[in-house]
C-alpha cells in the first residue's frame, strides 16, 4: 500500500509570491490534516479536511488555505509569502476522524522563502 | 490553555534504557500519541494510550497517568538507529472539535 505522497519535496519562493502544495493520502483514508513544522516549535496544526469539507482549523492567518477533492487528495495554498513561512509542511492522513486514529505522515514539502 | 511539555534533548548509551517524559494540560483529553521522527523524514506512529497504565510493544513501552497529566516513552536495549526525535501529542477538545496538540519533540542522541 502506497504511503502519503507530498509534492513537491522542496520549494524555493520569494516574499509576496504564492505557493500550492499537494498531498495524496493513503488509499481509503478520508481525513487529511496539514501541519507546519519549524525547529523548536513542534508541529503546528493548520487544518483538517474530511469529505471535501474543512472540519477543523488551527490558529493561522487567512493567507493559509486548503481544499480537498472527491478522491481525498488535498492541496494547501499560501498567498503573499513571508520569510516566517519558511518551514517543513507535513500532510497526514487517517482512515476516519476523531480520537484514536493514528495519523500517517508524508515526507513533507520543505518551503524556503528568500 | 493547552500545553504539552517534553525535554528538548536527551543523551543515552547504546544498550541502555531511556525514559522520555511528556506532561500535558489539555481540556477534554482523549488519548496520547507517541511518534518517532528521524532527521529529514516523516514522523512515524509508535503508540497510543487512552487508559492509565503501561503498554509494551517490543523494545518500546508507553505509560499514561490521566490523573497526573503525564506520559512517558521507555526505550530499552537502545540501538544507534533509535537516534531520532520523539514527539508526544494529546487529543484535546477545542471548539467542539478534537484536535491533536503536539509537543516540540525530544531529540534523543545515542552514543556508542
Amino acid at each position: 500500500k502506497a504511503g502519503v505522497t507530498q509534492t513537491p519535496r522542496y520549494l524555493i519562493k520569494t516574499r509576496g509570491q504564492q505557493v500550492t502544495l499537494s498531498c495524496s493520502p493513503i488509499s481509503g483514508h478520508r481525513s487529511v490534516s496539514w501541519y507546519q513544522q519549524t525547529p523548536g516549535q513542534g508541529l503546528q496544526f493548520l487544518f483538517e479536511y474530511f469529505s471535501e469539507t474543512q472540519r477543523n482549523k488551527g490558529n493561522f492567518p487567512g493567507r493559509f488555505s486548503g481544499r480537498q477533492f472527491s478522491n481525498s487528495r488535498s492541496e494547501m495554498n499560501v498567498s503573499t509569502l513571508e520569510l516566517g513561512d519558511s518551514a517543513l509542511y507535513l500532510c497526514a492522513s487517517s482512515p476516519d476522524r476523531g480520537p484514536g486514529q493514528p495519523q500517517h505522515f508524508g515526507d513533507g514539502t520543505r518551503l524556503s522563502i528568500l | 490553555g493547552q500545553n504539552i511539555d517534553q525535554p528538548t534533548e536527551m543523551t543515552a548509551t547504546e544498550g541502555a534504557i531511556v525514559q522520555i517524559n511528556c506532561t500535558y494540560q489539555t481540556s477534554g483529553f482523549n488519548g496520547l500519541f507517541w511518534y518517532q521522527q528521524h532527521a529529514g523524514e516523516a514522523p512515524t506512529f509508535l503508540s497510543y494510550n487512552v487508559l492509565d497504565g503501561l503498554e509494551e510493544k517490543g523494545r518500546f513501552s508507553s505509560f499514561l497517568s490521566r490523573s497526573k497529566g503525564y506520559s512517558y516513552l521507555l526505550l530499552k536495549e537502545l540501538q544507534m538507529k533509535d537516534s531520532a526525535s520523539y514527539l508526544c501529542a494529546a487529543y484535546s477538545l477545542m471548539d467542539s472539535n478534537y484536535q491533536l496538540i503536539w509537543g516540540a519533540g525530544t531529540k534523543l542522541i545515542i552514543k556508542p
